[in-house]
């Protein structure tokens, strides 16, 4: 089965930095990667999600990279808010909603005021 | 717009207690997920139906148990709960061969055993 690494585990930056957060998948059948932001006690919100047929993809300050052959694929926050702080899940799937989402272990990150 | 509903939000059961917890999915949505989210900890697939079979199982212990209705809602039985089954537990939807497949994740029911 699919098997995805989250890394860094707790993110801090400063308001207003970067910040990237990174993943690994195994399974190369895998080609839809989507990404949750969970706040204390809340359900994960997907925020931005990526198709193995597009490299990168941005929406305002989020951006996320797909490195296929490395299989590995990235989340870009800039200029960082406080409210950005939450925990966050990168995931991945095999396409057409059939198969379970796979989510990596989570980061939690911390902007600083 | 309508969203994944789950009920209760909140329950809380003795060990070796039953507990019932529901999902309605998005009108139309054909497929429901089954997460466990312990604390610190990313959701960990349990179960899944698509079109009322099941089409996926995880690590779903067997005195857990799943269906799903016609009406496309599930629920989740949980028998003889012990103590380390306490924590959120989320289900998400979505429909099979759609263009837009991310999940959409219910509020999720906190259990408490006790």
């Amino acid at each position: 089965g699919e098997n995805v690494e989250q890394h860094p585990s707790t993110l801090s930056v400063q308001e207003g930095d970067s910040a990237v957060i990174k993943c690994t998948y195994s399974d190369s059948a895998s080609n839809y990667f989507p990404w949750y932001k969970q706040e204390l006690g809340k359900r994960p919100q997907l925020i931005i999600d990526i198709r193995s047929n597009v490299g990168e993809k941005k929406d305002q300050r989020i951006a996320v990279t797909l490195n296929k052959t490395a299989k590995h694929f990235s989340l870009h926050i800039t200029e960082t808010q406080p409210e950005d702080s939450a925990v966050y899940f990168c995931a991945a799937s095999y396409s057409g909603g059939y198969q379970k989402v796979t989510f990596g272990t989570g980061t939690k990150l911390q902007v600083i005021p | 717009a309508a969203g994944v509903i789950q009920s209760p939000r909140h329950l809380i059961k003795e060990k070796r207690e039953t507990a019932t917890l529901k999902c309605y999915p998005i009108p139309r949505h054909d497929t429901v997920y089954w997460y466990q989210q312990g604390p610190g900890q990313d959701p960990q697939f349990l179960i899944s139906f698509y079109e009322k079979m099941q089409s996926d199982k995880g690590s779903i212990p067997d005195r857990f148990s799943a269906q799903q209705f016609s009406d496309y809602h599930s629920e989740l039985n949980m028998s003889s709960l012990e103590l380390g089954d306490s924590a959120l537990y989320f289900c998400a939807s979505t429909i099979v061969g759609s263009d837009d497949y991310g999940y959409t994740f219910g509020s999720g029911t906190r259990l408490t055993v006790v």
